[in-house]
């Protein structure tokens, strides 16, 4: 079956615009993560959705970076206003309910120049 | 605090040398441990958990709740074994942290 999709792979602006990332979860997948990971460095968690309940936004770095969740489906993370500090790949995993095995999407390569 | 600690960054050694890669956690609560590992060009994805003491690929890690270790560890290093390896930590609100990462080279 089809795993996580993210999109667009590859993304490069300019310092001070917006970008709007996206993330397709698997079908049934309840759980959904967004990371951060820099050149050279770790996955650094952003926010994560569990169902209905009130996403855990604890990881967000700045007021700038958002993200919403319809229902069990589609996640999409927006940054406004980008930063230099703000280029890094964008990983999303889904995963069920209570599960342990995040699964793992491609990411999308954020560039701002 | 939550956190999880990975001492080395990169780590070179020989086919066939025993590998050991270390992980240290800090968390109040009943942890839940992962090692998650991406070959190049690869998706990050699940290795090994340890309440499933399972081995995976010959890996082996033991959860050590005195020392708040999560060591992954292979009696015999392959070629194939080269990657970057995550330990991460479930909380009981089923957030995932990851360390920052080691990057493992077998070398020939």
């Amino acid at each position: 079956g089809a795993g996580v999709s993210q999109s667009p792979s590859n993304k490069v602006t300019e310092k001070g615009k917006d970008v709007e990332l996206r993330c397709d979860p698997i079908s049934g997948h309840t759980a959904l993560y967004w990371y951060r990971q820099r050149l050279g460095q770790g996955l650094e968690f952003l926010i994560y959705f569990q169902g209905n309940s009130a996403p855990d936004k604890s990881g967000l770095p700045s007021d700038r970076f958002s993200a919403e969740r319809t229902g069990e489906s589609v996640s999409t993370l927006t940054i406004q206003r980008t930063q230099q500090e703000d280029s890094a790949v964008y990983l999303c995993a889904s995963s069920l309910w209570r599960s342990d095995t995040q699964y793992f999407g491609p990411g999308t390569r954020l560039t701002v120049l | 605090a939550q956190r999880v600690t990975q001492p080395e960054k990169l780590l070179s050694v020989f086919k066939g040398a025993p590998v050991e890669l270390k992980c240290n956690y800090s968390y109040s609560g009943s942890p839940e441990l992962f090692w998650y590992v991406q070959y190049s060009r690869q998706r990050l994805q699940l290795l090994l958990r340890h309440i499933s003491r399972e081995s995976i690929k010959g890996f082996t890690a033991d959860l050590n709740k005195g020392e708040t270790s999560f060591h992954l560890k292979k009696p015999f290093a392959q070629e194939e074994d080269s990657a970057m390896y995550y330990c991460a930590l479930k909380t009981s609100y089923d957030k995932v942290i990851f360390g920052p990462g080691t990057s493992l080279s077998v070398i020939p």
